[in-house]
């Protein structure tokens, strides 16, 4: 069964511009979570889909919004990027709208110049 | 306000020997915790859990404790093997699992041959 896969890997952009993200979770998982991750902050929490409808949201501005289609792939976009949004994003996925057993993909490394 | 900690940055083992990382947390509604381990360019992947109603989860090589009343959790590895070299991450969820992964910062562990 193939794993948890994003694209791209890698993203550079300008401050201002914006971002989709990619994500396709494990074959039948129904459950998307996005994360960020920072030095200085570690794995924080942007927000999850479960169904195709937002579930749970992280403490993070409006520019962060998300999406899931109903093959339970999932989009994150970021607009008007900022310097600090440069991150690694990571999406995880599980079968059942549970945290027990989160499936996470490598990352897509976005870098704001 | 981090509701997990990790105040181990890093932690260097010789092989063989045992690794402890710890994990402290502040939320009282917390009721499950996992721990995660990652290494470069790959997300994290699923280690071991714990419910509250458990203080010890053994599984293999690894031990998950868990003192409620310290609000205290650690990962015991033995014995240390030099693949076990990534950075360990300390989740907590409450709801049993139904509210969203918050993580703890990350240790970096090295096992030193």
């Amino acid at each position: 069964k193939a794993g948890v896969t994003q694209t791209p890997r890698y993203l550079i952009k300008t401050r201002g511009q914006q971002v989709t993200l990619s994500c396709s979770p494990i074959s039948g998982h129904r459950s998307v979570s996005w994360y960020q991750q920072t030095p200085g902050q570690g794995l924080q929490f942007l927000f999850e889909y479960f169904s195709e409808t937002q579930r749970n949201k992280g403490n993070f501005p409006g520019r962060f919004s998300g999406r899931q289609f109903s093959n339970s792939r999932s989009e994150m976009n970021v607009s008007t990027l900022e310097l600090g949004d440069s991150a690694l994003y990571l999406c995880a996925s599980s079968l059942e709208a549970w945290v027990g057993e989160q499936y996470f993909g490598p990352g897509t490394r976005l870098t704001v110049t | 306000d981090q509701q997990v900690k990790q105040n181990s940055p890093s932690l260097s083992v010789q092989e063989g020997r045992i690794s402890i990382l710890n994990c402290d947390y502040t939320n009282s509604m917390f009721d499950y915790f996992l721990w995660y381990k990652k290494y470069p360019a790959e997300g994290p992947t699923f280690l071991i859990s714990i419910s509250s109603i458990k203080d010890k989860n053994e599984d293999g090589r690894f031990t998950v404790f868990l003192n409620k009343s310290a609000k205290h959790l650690s990962l015991h590895i033995v014995p240390s093997q030099p693949g076990d070299s990534a950075v360990y991450f300390c989740a907590a969820s409450a709801q049993s699992g139904n509210t969203p992964l918050v993580f703890g910062k990350g240790t970096r562990l090295s096992v030193i041959a």
